[in-house]
């Protein structure tokens, strides 16, 4: 079975401080597909990043970076100079491969999320 | 360039009424659906997903079911609602393996 552990319920930090959100992961699949969502107050997820297990190399779009382990099964996510409009929920979640008919990709297990605040 | 969309928004609705919500993709053909729930606590928990019309797979037992009857059209359905049905319901698309999954606005319901 799949899981995913967001160990941070809630963060709060003060506006340009950088933040990481941590993610753990367990799965017995060889290949697997990672994601973060960001989810603002109006309640839609809106899409941050996928990455599938074969792809270690970090990742960095502007104020956003991603670090992926698979030795720790972490994808850690971490904002550069945080933002007051960066406060959200943000989740990590995971996917397995493309099963039999397709359709184990997009069958996500979810974080319980992590509470982000910036205060400024 | 390729939207979901799904209503109501919002929805207040009696214990023992029924549900409908509707999800809709555009700008795409034959894409992976599914319906995802999140209740209080924030997680959120897959309850259907479907490959093609007339295809529903249900992950959770539970008092809902799901449909497909047009290849971009997938609706949520409830003949009588229970309080435990109360939540926040998002509807989500991709291409296929290795697609980006991308989640409509969501609609919040509220079982009194």
């Amino acid at each position: 079975a799949q899981k995913v552990t967001q160990a941070q319920t809630e963060i709060s930090v003060v506006e340009k401080e950088d933040v990481t959100l941590d993610c753990v992961y367990e799965t017995r699949d060889t290949t697997y597909y990672l994601f973060w969502y960001k989810q603002p107050p109006s309640g839609e997820l809106v899409f941050l990043i996928r990455r599938n297990s074969f792809d270690e190399q970090n990742e960095i779009s502007g104020r956003y970076s991603w670090n992926f382990q698979k030795s720790t099964s972490s994808f850690n996510f971490t904002i550069t100079a945080s933002q007051v409009v960066d406060s959200a929920v943000y989740f990590c979640a995971l996917s397995g491969p493309r099963g039999a008919g397709g359709t184990s990709y997009g069958k996500l297990t979810f974080g319980q999320g992590t509470i982000l605040t910036v205060h400024p | 360039s390729q939207t979901i969309h799904q209503w109501p928004a919002t929805l207040v609705q009696p214990v023992g009424s029924p549900l409908s919500l509707e999800c809709t993709v555009e700008g795409t053909s034959n894409p992976n659906l599914y319906w995802y729930r999140q209740a209080a606590g924030r997680g959120l928990q897959l309850l259907f997903y479907s490959v093609g019309i007339g295809q529903i797979s249900s992950e959770v037992p539970q008092n809902l079911s799901a449909s497909r009857p047009q290849d971009r059209q997938f609706i949520l359905s409830s003949k009588k609602l229970l309080l435990s049905d109360s939540g926040f319901y998002l509807c989500a698309w991709n291409g296929g393996s290795g697609n980006t999954i991308y989640f409509g606005e969501g609609s919040w319901l509220t079982v009194v």
